[in-house]
């Protein structure tokens, strides 16, 4: 079946770096993937959708600035986070335009 | 704005009984899913539903939807421990955006 990958599973990184978040469909082409964060004990919150060769679009409330969201091909769409802070650390999980597909997660922890 | 509530929120069973998950919604929607989600893991997909009066089951879990009152329920029959996880319902709310329930953390004691 379709798997969607995600890499890293898991990064800690000190306040002010960034950390990009890949993901990648391994067997199909994704034209569109959407980008969760879930914090801890909560539900997970739509960030953004990445269509493959256009412009990310974000939900009310995500800066675009920060959350940089790359989708140069069928097979991967990065969320790079800039300038990490604290807050920033959660559950990142991406969904391919096929709804039952997410990846694996990464977790962001910054200290 | 689309809003899903999930009920109830924490739910302790004992093993074999029968219970009831409950998820509203707030606006019109085509597809309704349900998932599970392990500790420290990413989400399962157990079912989506697509018209009104759906039912799918898998095992001990089936899933309904009623479009009309904006609800739709998981129902465990004869829980067991492996049953123990956060579930979700997500309803769509156009161009397979999902908004999520807060989910319903289920355990179930031996």
């Amino acid at each position: 079946g379709a798997v969607v990958s995600q890499h890293p599973s898991w990064v800690i990184c000190k306040s002010g770096t960034s950390v990009k978040i890949e993901c990648r469909s391994l067997d199909f082409q994704a034209t569109t993937m959407f980008w969760y964060r879930q914090f801890p004990k909560q539900s997970l919150m739509l960030m953004a959708t990445s269509n493959e060769g256009s412009k990310a679009t974000y939900e009310q409330g995500v800066e675009k600035d920060k959350f940089l969201i790359n989708h140069a091909s069928l097979t991967l769409s990065t969320l790079t986070v800039t300038s990490a802070h604290p807050e920033d650390s959660s559950f990142y999980i991406c969904r391919a335009n096929n709804e039952q597909f997410f990846g694996p997660g990464t977790r962001l922890t910054v200290l | 704005e689309l809003k899903v509530e999930q009920n109830p929120l924490f739910l302790s069973m004992q093993e074999g009984k029968n219970y009831t998950i409950y998820c509203n919604y707030s606006t019109t929607s085509d597809r309704l899913y349900w998932y599970r989600q392990d500790p420290g893991k990413s989400l399962e997909s157990l079912f989506v539903l697509l018209s009104n009066g759906a039912v799918k089951q898998e095992g001990r879990l089936m899933a309904s939807l009623d479009t009309k009152a904006r609800l739709s329920t998981l129902h465990i029959t004869a829980a067991v421990h492996d049953l123990s996880a956060t579930y979700f319902c997500a309803v769509d709310r156009g161009g397979n955006k999902l908004v999520f329930g807060a989910g319903t953390i289920l355990r179930v004691k031996s």
